[in-house]
C-alpha cells in the first residue's frame, strides 16, 4: 500500500515557467513533509520541507503549500531554469527516527 | 568535512555472489538507512537501524542483510539469495525527522 502518492511521473515546464508537483498522503501521523531533489547518479538532496503547523514555506524559487484537511502537499518552483532538471521526492514522517516514506518521483525537464 | 560517503561507487555482481556494500557516516547521527532505486519505483526501504546493535526490515528485506556494530557504520550485504539486485543503493543517516544521503553506490549483475 503506497502511503504517499506523487503525480505527474513527468513534467515538461518552458524556461521561465511555474513547475508544480503535487503529493498526498494516508498517515495521519506523518508531521513533517521534505522534498527531496535528485540529479542522475547523485543522491537525493533535501530542498525544503514544512510540518503541518504552517500551510506555506518559501525559500527562494522553492514554495511547498500544504493543505492539511486534504492531506496534500504540493511543490512549486518558480521562474523554472533548465538546471532545475532533475527527479523531485516528496516524502513523509512521523516523529522520531522512522524511516522516510517517499513518493516514486517526479522527472521534471526545463526547456528553454 | 561531515557527510555520508558509500562505497564503491560501482559495484559489479556474478551469479551467486554475495556483495557487501559500504556506508560511512560521521554526522554523529543515531538513525541509518539503507534504500533501493529502480527506475520508476521511488526510494524502496530495504533495512533501518535506529541505534547500534539493532536493526529492522524494511519493505524489501528478502535477499538482504545488514549489520550495525558502530554507531559510523552501517553495511549491506546483498546476498545470492536476492534474485534481482541490480539497482542504485542509497544510504541514509537522520537526526529527528531530517535525513541525508550518501551517492550512492550502483550494483551490476554480470
Amino acid at each position: 500500500q503506497q502511503q504517499v502518492k506523487q503525480s505527474p511521473q513527468s513534467l515538461i515546464v518552458q524556461k521561465g515557467g511555474i513547475s508544480i508537483i503535487n503529493c498526498a498522503y494516508e498517515n495521519t501521523a506523518f508531521d513533517y513533509f521534505p522534498w527531496y531533489q535528485q540529479f542522475p547518479g547523485k543522491g537525493p538532496a533535501l530542498l525544503i520541507a514544512i510540518r503541518p503547523d504552517v500551510s506555506e514555506k518559501k525559500e527562494g524559487r522553492f514554495t511547498i503549500s500544504f493543505n492539511k484537511s486534504a492531506k496534500q502537499f504540493s511543490l512549486h518552483i518558480m521562474d523554472s531554469q533548465p538546471g532545475d532538471s532533475a527527479t523531485y521526492f516528496c516524502a513523509a514522517i512521523s516523529s522520531g527516527n522512522t524511516p522516510l516514506v517517499f513518493g516514486k518521483g517526479t522527472r521534471l525537464s526545463v526547456i528553454a | 568535512d561531515g557527510g555520508i560517503t558509500q562505497s564503491p561507487k560501482y559495484l559489479f555482481r556474478k551469479e551467486g555472489q554475495n556483495v557487501t556494500l559500504s556506508c560511512e557516516q560521521n554526522l554523529n547521527h543515531d538513525a541509518m538507512y539503507w534504500y533501493r532505486q529502480d527506475p520508476g519505483q521511488g526510494l524502496r526501504l530495504i533495512y533501518y537501524s535506529q541505534i547500534v546493535n539493532d536493526f529492522q526490515k524494511g519493505d524489501i528485506a528478502e535477499g538482504y542483510s545488514v549489520s550495525r556494530e558502530k554507531k559510523e557504520s552501517f553495511p549491506l550485504t546483498v546476498t545470492s539469495a536476492q534474485k534481482n539486485p541490480t539497482a542504485f543503493y542509497l544510504c541514509a543517516s537522520s537526526l529527528y525527522s531530517e535525513a541525508f544521503f550518501g551517492q550512492g553506490t550502483r550494483l551490476t549483475v554480470v
